[in-house]
């Protein structure tokens, strides 16, 4: 069965420094999403995009991420200064259209990537 | 803004018990989906409910979303050890076009043998 993956598993990072988490979605999927877990905590939303632009972004998502679809197969979140807030599981998710173009298909989540900054 | 509520926070039960989670949306849900997410692991889907009043069933779990479209409730009948995790449940707001899932705060399960 078709999965998302995610790399890096894990990523360390110093306060200040840039990081990119990579996304693989699934091949035939055309949305994708972004959404962090702070330890302990549900999962919030990030992010999503469809036909190479953003389609809605968090309060959380500010001036320092950036998301970007380079190929035709990845799916990156740019976070450009890490702040030790910015610690947390990163997802990445992807569904295929729903019904009328819309997004209400189900959403699959990868593994997650989890970034510690120190 | 739109807010999933989802309670209890936590659950102990012995073995063989049933256990309820419940879902409730201060707006309208076009749909709403259900993911367990094992300790260190990710959120797993494990259903979309999108009519009012749906009513669906796998094995032992059971998932109901109701007719105003904004609660639902997931009951496990005669919980297993295997069952622990953290369910959550992630509305997609009426108006939606973008995907933005809105997920409650879970509820934590432990069962014990």
């Amino acid at each position: 069965e078709p999965e998302v993956t995610q790399t890096p598993s894990h990523q360390v990072t110093q306060m200040g420094q840039e990081v990119i988490l990579r996304c693989v979605p699934i091949s035939n999927h055309l949305y994708f999403y972004w959404y962090r877990q702070i330890l302990g905590q549900k999962v919030e939303f990030l992010v999503s995009f469809y036909n190479n632009e953003i389609s809605e972004k968090s309060e959380i998502f500010d001036d320092q991420f950036s998301v970007e679809r380079p190929d035709g197969s990845n799916f990156t979140l740019k976070i450009r200064s890490t702040k030790l807030e910015d610690s947390a599981m990163y997802f990445c998710a992807s569904s295929r259209p729903g019904l009328a173009g819309t997004y209400t298909d189900t959403q699959y989540f990868g593994p997650g990537t989890r970034l510690t900054v120190l | 803004g739109q807010q999933v509520m989802q309670i209890p926070q936590y659950q102990h039960v012995q073995e063989g018990e049933d256990f309820t989670t419940y879902c409730n949306s201060s707006t309208t849900l076009s749909n709403i989906q259900w993911y367990k997410q094992r300790p260190g692991g990710h959120p797993v889907f494990l259903i979309q409910l999108v009519k009012s009043g749906e009513v669906k069933k796998q094995k032992r779990l059971t998932f109901q979303f109701g007719e105003a479209k904004k609660n639902s409730s997931l009951h496990i009948t005669a919980t297993q050890t295997t069952d622990v995790g953290t369910y959550f449940c992630a509305g997609l707001r009426g108006s939606s076009n973008t995907g933005k899932l809105i997920f409650g705060q879970g509820t934590t399960l432990q069962v014990k043998p």
